[in-house]
């Protein structure tokens, strides 16, 4: 299975919104309702911030949004705050009913 | 509160078995999913496998990759799960994270959404 495809990096100013992108396939992304998204700081465990491609666990801030379209999910941070900047993974569950995650996204607040 | 707690062996040699587990506190062990995932030093997340323990089923699916090598149980008694990966070599060095799959409050499972997180264990295979 493959990883599924993000941006290495994206970048944005306080305030600002950004969007990350995940692309896979119809065996996955495609395939299914079934898309997370985890916030990663330095030396910590993934924190889930979405699930269900747009459900947000308790606790979550709603500046955090998911949606999906065909085989690109993605997710977007409104009003960005300094403690946003993290790394940034989604994940999918897949046809061979396996998990895969995708390469990671570095998000920073200018 | 659940809490994940991990631990095992942080240092083996090639074609030794990483064996690690995890203990969940505070929280219903037999209600959920138990997975294993791992991170390469700067590199993104690799799902291992699963463990159901839903209704006590105990079945387990792995990652094809590292089917050959892995093998997920668990200890009810102890509220516990463990990972067992045989002849490691040095692509297998990474932080390994126990995680817990998450339900929703009616008890709907989302199988690539784990909500508690161990705190991780960095393995490295090095001679």
């Amino acid at each position: 299975q493959s990883a599924l495809t993000q941006p290495a990096s994206v970048s944005g100013s306080p305030g600002q919104s950004i969007t990350i992108s995940c692309t896979g396939t119809s065996s996955d992304v495609g395939g299914y309702n079934y898309v997370s998204w985890y916030q990663q700081h330095p030396g910590k465990a993934p924190k889930l911030m979405i699930y269900d491609v747009t459900s947000r666990p308790s606790g979550v801030s709603n500046r955090f949004s998911g949606s999906k379209s065909g085989n690109t999910a993605s997710l977007t941070i409104s009003g960005l705050q300094a403690e946003d900047e993290a790394d940034y993974y989604c994940s999918s569950y897949t046809s061979s009913t396996t998990v895969v995650f995708g390469g990671g996204t570095k998000l920073t607040v200018l | 509160q659940v809490q994940l707690q991990q631990w095992g062996a942080g240092l083996l040699k090639p074609s030794e078995t990483l064996s690690l587990t995890c203990a969940v506190y505070g929280g219903s062990f037999s209600g959920y999913y138990w997975s294993w995932i791992r991170q390469p030093p700067g590199k993104g997340l690799e799902w291992i496998g699963e463990i159901n323990e839903i209704n006590h089923s105990g079945s387990t699916n792995y990652n094809p990759s590292l089917k050959s090598r892995v093998t997920i149980s668990v200890d009810t008694s102890k509220n516990q799960f463990s990972l067992k990966l045989t002849s490691v070599t040095a692509a297998d060095t990474a932080v390994y994270y126990c995680a817990r799959g998450h339900r929703d409050s009616s008890g709907y499972y989302y199988p690539d959404a784990f909500d508690i997180w161990g705190q991780g264990t960095m393995v490295t295979v090095s001679s």
